[in-house]
């Protein structure tokens, strides 16, 4: 069965630490999507890619996370630096999305579970 | 302005009961795109059914059953004959064209199947 995978499955760190979830997309997927899940917001996008290129990131904050696709199997999210209010499960997901054919299914990793102390 | 509106907070029922989730969304693209996810108690988020905008037929896949109706933009989902195992959150989800096929989740439901 493909799946998406991520890592870590949890993460305890301190304030101030950086923190890196990975996320493996299922193969010939081009779009990925980093969404995080708090119980005051539920689902936020984050961010996403198509075809490795980061297309929006405008529900991040800019001077503490980045997101990025270093090669088609993996995409990254970086807590630099992380903070209390960054405790969240962290979703990756992918899917294979084309101009005039739209969207097909889209899969969710198991996510990270962050607690930042 | 909420895109996807899943009304219902929680649902509690019996087992063998139905339930019926609902799911309005708003969009003014003609092309769009539906989801169903269940996230169980574990946490992951397991996808359940895409429709297309353009396909207006219900769909059943053995318990579970989709209505789809774009005249009240609804997109409802029942099990039929709950079991303790479909206790879990379920959303709805929107995805547009207008919107570069982003999804955009409902707040989701909470169902809870007693024994």
């Amino acid at each position: 069965d493909a799946r998406v995978t991520q890592t870590p499955r949890h993460k305890v760190t301190e304030m101030g630490q950086e923190v890196t979830m990975r996320c493996q997309p299922i193969l010939g997927h081009n779009t990925v999507f980093w969404y995080r899940q708090t119980m005051m917001q539920g689902l936020e996008l984050l961010a996403y890619f198509r075809n490795r290129a980061p297309l929006d990131d405008s529900g991040m904050p800019k001077d503490r996370f980045s997101a990025e696709m270093p090669d088609a199997t993996l995409a990254t999210l970086k807590i630099q630096p992380s903070e209390p209010r960054d405790s969240a499960v962290y979703f990756c997901a992918s899917g294979l999305v084309l101009a005039g054919v739209g969207t097909g299914e889209l899969f969710f990793g198991e996510g990270s579970r962050l607690t930042v102390l | 302005a909420q895109k996807v509106t899943q009304a219902q907070t929680e649902i509690s029922v019996v087992e063998k009961e139905d339930v019926t989730l609902d799911c309005v969304y708003e969009t003014r693209d003609t092309t769009y795109y539906l989801f169903w996810y269940k996230q169980p108690p574990s946490g992951e988020l397991v996808f359940l059914i895409r429709r297309n905008s353009f396909d207006e037929q219900n769909e059943i896949s053995g318990r579970y059953s989709w209505n789809f109706q774009k005249s009240t933009s609804s997109f409802n989902f029942t099990i039929t004959a709950s079991q303790v195992v479909d206790s879990a959150v379920y959303f709805c989800a929107l995805s547009e064209v207008s919107n570069d096929y982003k999804l955009s989740f409902g707040a989701g439901t909470t169902v809870t199947v007693r024994a």
